[in-house]
């Protein structure tokens, strides 16, 4: 069984700083989700990745296959990016089942 | 991109009665959808996997007599939580996709058993 790992687990950062959250999994996989969740449970998928990095907007995702290893960057954060962060990943030749970390909780002060 | 609605987004039922939660595929075909149950502060639990046609997958201890499941077009699954009770208040929220494609969630529901 996958086991996810995320840190920190609460984060409470000023407006404009420079945000990682990082994720750890134990098991190969095939690839990883990053996904917000806002106080009223929507989850917005962020990124999909199974290698490199990829950027959207101040959004950074980065994954290391050998190390099992991701982290997600905001730049510029805002107050708007307060939200619960989720990793999720799909074991290699498993079944199609997401195991999730248990989230970062990101608070930005205005 | 691809869209996943999920009615009611909230629902309060007295104990003893049946909610039906609703997750659509808008734009896409979906043969498989997920189902997710997520404790205050804790992380999303799969609950069982909703296959288009056929009868759902339910992950390890999760009742399915309590919790049925149909999936019975390609776009839309339905979660029926029977004879509900306080300690089936939860956010439920459902995902369709692949992970070739990606997932979709839906927005999720909060049900309140009183």
């Amino acid at each position: 069984k996958n086991e996810v790992e995320q840190s920190p687990q609460n984060l409470t950062a000023q407006e404009g700083e420079f945000i990682t959250i990082n994720c750890s999994y134990s098991v190969g996989i095939s690839a990883l989700h990053w996904l917000q969740q806002h106080p009223g449970g929507g989850i917005v998928s962020l990124f999909m990745l199974s290698s490199g990095k990829k950027k959207h907007g101040r959004l950074i995702a980065t994954i290391n296959i050998q190390e099992k290893h991701s982290s997600l960057h905001i730049t510029a954060s805002h107050p708007r990016d307060s939200a619960v962060y989720i990793c999720a990943v799909w074991e290699a030749f498993g079944n199609e089942k997401l195991t999730f970390g248990t989230g970062t909780r990101l608070t930005i002060i205005p | 991109g691809a869209v996943v609605s999920q009615h009611p987004s909230r629902v309060i039922c007295k104990s003893g009665t049946s909610v039906k939660i609703e997750c659509r595929s808008l734009d896409f075909q979906a043969t498989t959808m997920f189902w997710y149950r997520q404790f205050p502060k804790k992380s999303l639990m799969l609950m069982a996997t909703s296959n288009e046609g056929s009868k759902a997958t339910y992950e390890q201890g999760v009742e399915k007599d309590k919790f049925l499941i149909n999936h019975a077009s390609l776009t839309l699954s339905t979660l029926t939580v029977t004879s509900a009770h306080p300690e089936d208040s939860s956010f439920y929220i459902c995902s369709a996709g692949s992970a070739s494609y990606g997932y979709t969630f839906g927005s999720g529901t909060r049900l309140t058993v009183v």
